[in-house]
């Protein structure tokens, strides 16, 4: 089973549909978990941090389900500038583990 | 606040030749990691280093491969002999400590012909 799996998509919206995307985990002493956005042939970018008791950013909704190894992201009001591909990080927190990634999942948002 | 820097953005090596990749963290970040992303994949961790320290190499292939993060400069990853199986976007982020988000650099993109 791979650490981090995530439904590679490719997701096709229109603009101001809501989408949502899911994330399981195989390692339950995963203690940080991040939503990260990369853009066509560029770096990945922090999107905001998953916590426990979920967590909202504007659009953006994260939730994280420990019992199930879970988390998700909603957004909300789709846009075009929404389009990238969405990946959902993990690590443990035993002091010195490193970020692992999924593959992710590729949003498109039409208009 | 310049972030984490990477050069050379884009690098052409033939087979056989050495390529050398450079990373400035994030200023006040001592946490350097290095992942590798091929075409249509996800990022797979290299190595993560701190200051003169090799942290955790578990994701570098053994023959090849080699990082460091020396007292002054920049982190360096090396790899020797290059094939074309190494053609891939290296990306080198930096944080402030373990279990922080990660900044990213733009990554280099390699290409061995």
């Amino acid at each position: 089973r791979k650490e981090v799996e995530q439904d590679p998509g490719p997701f096709n919206v229109p603009e101001g549909a809501t989408v949502a995307f899911n994330c399981t985990y195989s390692n339950s002493a995963s203690q940080s978990f991040f939503w990260y956005r990369q853009d066509c042939r560029k770096e990945p970018k922090l999107l905001m941090s998953v916590y426990s008791s979920g967590n909202e950013d504007g659009r953006f909704t994260a939730q994280l389900n420990r019992a199930s190894q879970y988390i998700s992201l909603l957004i909300r009001d789709s846009k075009l500038s929404d389009s990238a591909t969405y990946l959902c990080v993990v690590t443990a927190n035993s002091g010195n583990t490193p970020l692992v990634f999924g593959k992710g999942t590729r949003l498109s948002v039409i208009a | 606040n310049a972030g984490v820097m990477q050069n050379p953005r884009h690098l052409v090596r033939r087979r056989g030749q050495e390529a050398r990749l450079r990373c400035s963290p994030m200023k006040g970040h001592s946490h350097v990691y290095w992942y590798r992303q091929l075409p249509e994949e996800g990022l797979k961790f290299m190595v993560y280093l701190q200051k003169e320290n090799i942290i955790d190499e578990s994701g570098m292939p053994k023959e090849r491969f080699s990082a460091e993060f020396p007292k002054e400069g920049p982190s360096i990853l090396r790899i020797q002999q290059v094939v074309r199986g190494d053609s891939a976007a290296y990306f080198c982020a930096s944080s402030q400590g373990a279990n922080y988000g990660y900044t990213f650099g733009s990554g280099t993109r390699l290409t061995v012909v």
